[in-house]
């Protein structure tokens, strides 16, 4: 059965520092991809950031990156010059391809950005 | 960009009432929309699959006569609650998925229902 795993169920960091969240998964599958998605307090789900297994360069958005190791089956976000905005859960989880579409989730990371 | 509106964004009813949960693609077409039920300070657990003219596919444990979910067309989905009671309380996310697939962004989530049940 494929998984996935966010072993940081809190964490925190000071305004204008940089944070780790971190992500591994489980799967046999040699093709899928992987997104980190934002829940604020509004409940919104906003995706991130994204990658495809199959590119070996580590996605970038603005602030955020990801550090994704194939190998690990890891695939950790991070974010750069936190804001006070950023404070949210955040959702890692893996798409099959292949699949209808569905998203297995992690259980989440509740980060709070302290002034 | 790909907009799902979920309707209503509040209920608040009493114990034994039919609640009815509209999740709409307002500018795609979804063959297939996701139902999500989250409880505080937990991940999305999926409760069922529905595709468009076909019976959803629920998830194990989620009662079918329960959460009723109903995909007519290409761009509404329903889930109703039945006889509601409060341990049904919880926040129901949809999503959907556009018919023109795009590995980049495989779900489109509406911004979810809060429901209470007294």
């Amino acid at each position: 059965a494929q998984t996935v795993t966010q072993s940081q169920p809190e964490m925190s960091v000071q305004e204008a520092e940089t944070v780790t969240l971190s992500c591994t998964y489980d799967t046999s599958e040699n093709n899928y991809y992987l997104f980190w998605y934002k829940q604020p307090p509004s409940r919104q789900m906003i995706l991130v950031i994204r990658q495809e297994a199959y590119k070996q360069q580590n996605a970038t958005e603005n602030r955020f990156s990801v550090n994704f190791q194939k190998a690990a089956k890891s695939f950790s976000l991070k974010i750069s010059d936190s804001q006070l905005g950023d404070t949210a859960m955040y959702f890692c989880a893996f798409n099959p391809a292949g699949s209808q579409g569905n998203l297995i989730f992690g259980k989440g990371t509740k980060l709070s950005v302290k002034p | 960009g790909a907009v799902v509106s979920q309707h209503p964004s509040r209920v608040i009813c009493k114990s034994g009432t039919s609640v009815k949960i509209e999740c709409r693609s307002l500018d795609f077409q979804a063959t297939t929309m996701f139902w999500y039920r989250q409880f505080p300070k937990q991940s999305l657990m999926l409760m069922a699959t529905s595709n468009e003219g076909s019976k959803a596919t629920y998830e194990q444990g989620v009662e079918k006569d329960k959460f009723l979910i109903n995909h007519a067309s290409l761009t509404l989905s329903t889930l109703t609650v039945t006889s509601a009671h409060p341990e049904d309380s919880s926040f129901y996310i949809c999503s959907a998925r556009d018919i023109v697939w795009d590995r980049n962004q495989p779900q489109h989530f509406g911004d979810g229902t809060r429901l209470s049940i007294l």
